[in-house]
């Protein structure tokens, strides 16, 4: 069973932090996702990163993917408070029974105060 | 285009009690899936559907749940009958292709939350 660790759980910072989520896992990965969940609403996917050691820029967020393919992280530059939300990570499984199988993390709950 | 739609949003039902949920892809999507996402934790994945045939089922407790999708379209989810550990938000996605692979974007729904008491 493939399992992606997330810390923190939570995150509570002010406006114009700059913070950064961790997704690790013993286990290797075909391909890393980063979603968004605001309540009541379904994951809404950030970014797909594939490539061990890739780093992918969307405004102020950025995501890295491990050499190893098995940790990500997501750093968020000056925060604002439209950054509050579920952050989720998911790996896709690389191989064998899990292939393309998404394993996602227990998620980091953020919020930016004004 | 039209995300995707699922109903009821809401449910409240007593142990032991059935209940359904539906799901309304998007259009042209091949691939379907079914995930149960338990407060506090990330979703898992539940079913997965390509067209009509099921992918992959392996996480889906079937002594009380079910799944089907009708003509490779629509889909519903029941459980029969419901444990309060079944408590959670149920999350239909799709995509397009039929790889169901990694590369494959996922386009979830808003989710239906299901109370068991």
């Amino acid at each position: 069973t493939q399992l992606l660790e997330q810390s923190p759980q939570f995150l509570s910072i002010q406006e114009g932090e700059n913070l950064t989520v961790y997704c690790n896992s013993s286990s290797v990965f075909s391909s890393l996702q980063w979603y968004r969940q605001e309540p009541g609403e379904g994951p809404v996917l950030l970014v797909t990163v594939v490539t061990g050691g890739e780093v992918k820029k969307l405004k102020r967020l950025t995501f890295q993917f491990g050499d190893a393919r098995k940790d990500s992280s997501l750093h968020i530059t000056a925060a604002q408070p439209g950054d509050t939300g579920l952050y989720l990570c998911a790996g896709a499984g690389a191989g064998g029974t899990s292939y393309g199988k998404l394993t996602f993390g227990q998620g980091t709950i953020l919020t930016v105060h004004p | 285009e039209a995300g995707v739609a699922q109903s009821p949003r809401y449910k409240i039902i007593e142990k032991r009690q059935s209940v359904a949920f539906w799901c309304n892809p998007i259009s042209g999507h091949a691939t379907l899936y079914w995930y149960q996402q338990i407060l506090g934790q990330g979703p898992k994945l539940l079913i997965q559907f390509q067209n009509n045939g099921v992918v992959d089922d392996s996480q889906l407790p079937k002594d009380r749940f079910s799944a089907e999708r009708l003509k490779g379209v629509d889909s519903t989810l029941k459980i029969q009958p419901a444990k309060l550990e079944d408590s959670a938000v149920y999350l239909c996605a799709s995509s397009r292709g039929t790889s169901g692979g990694p590369e494959e974007t996922q386009y979830f729904g808003p989710g239906t939350r299901l109370l068991v008491l």
